[in-house]
């Protein structure tokens, strides 16, 4: 059972133009939710997380928007660099102990120059 | 800054090989996870742990078993490796009251 879920598996985006990825959950007792980058041969690094009082966080390039009643999160790269070619993952937490968290399957972005 | 280290970037195993995988943090963390990441599924929960000694199944627990002696350090054994477990295994540590995981370099094994 996917409680969380990344329906497509890349996007290819011109450099300069923003980038948007989605991301779906079941679990209506997550409230917590994380984007992280994954490089080939490195670990996902943490890169912008958003609580469910809110429903937009800001960071930089990056923006995630929560649509809590829609069960549905987005990551917004706006202007996307060749630098941010890479795995993006979502990640939600709520509902248990110890800050598990669930992942979906990710979007590979290539970002071309 | 979190420093996440895994003993070893690349292995190779034989089949039936017990594997043991090393993660170590320095910041203290109370929670530790292990994850196996393959194409198309994500990253998966092998085993967590919230406590020295303690540990607690995760998604995906068959064909492994953990070990949490010290605080900083949290190890998978793979007790008879298979091919299936060919994968890149990723630990991560957080504090205990944040979601936020840092994630180690990930250890890419491949069981022949």
């Amino acid at each position: 059972d996917q409680q969380v879920k990344q329906n497509s598996p890349s996007l290819s985006v011109q450099e300069g133009r923003i980038s948007i990825l989605n991301c779906d959950y079941t679990n209506s007792m997550f409230d917590y939710f994380l984007w992280y980058k994954k490089y080939p041969a490195e670990g996902p690094t943490f890169l912008i997380s958003i609580s469910s009082i809110k429903d937009k966080n800001e960071d930089g390039r990056f923006t995630v928007f929560l649509n809590k009643s829609a069960k549905h999160l987005s990551l917004h790269i706006v202007p996307s660099q060749p630098g941010d070619s890479a795995v993006y993952f979502c990640a939600a937490a709520g509902g248990t102990s110890y800050g598990k968290l669930t992942f979906g399957q990710g979007t590979i972005l290539t970002v071309h120059p | 800054d979190v420093k996440v280290t895994q003993s070893s970037r690349y292995l190779v195993k034989r089949t039936g090989e017990k594997v043991f995988l090393e993660c170590v943090q320095d910041m203290d963390h109370e929670n530790m996870f292990w994850y196996r990441q393959d194409p198309g599924l994500g990253l998966r929960l092998i085993y967590f742990s919230y406590d020295v000694k303690m540990k607690e199944k995760g998604d995906i627990p068959e064909g492994y078993s953990v070990s949490r002696e010290k605080k900083e350090r949290f190890s998978l054994i793979l007790e008879s490796a298979s091919t299936n477990q060919t994968s890149m295994y990723l630990c991560a540590s957080s504090h205990e009251i944040t979601d936020t995981q840092y994630f180690g370099p990930g250890t890419r094994l491949t069981v022949l």
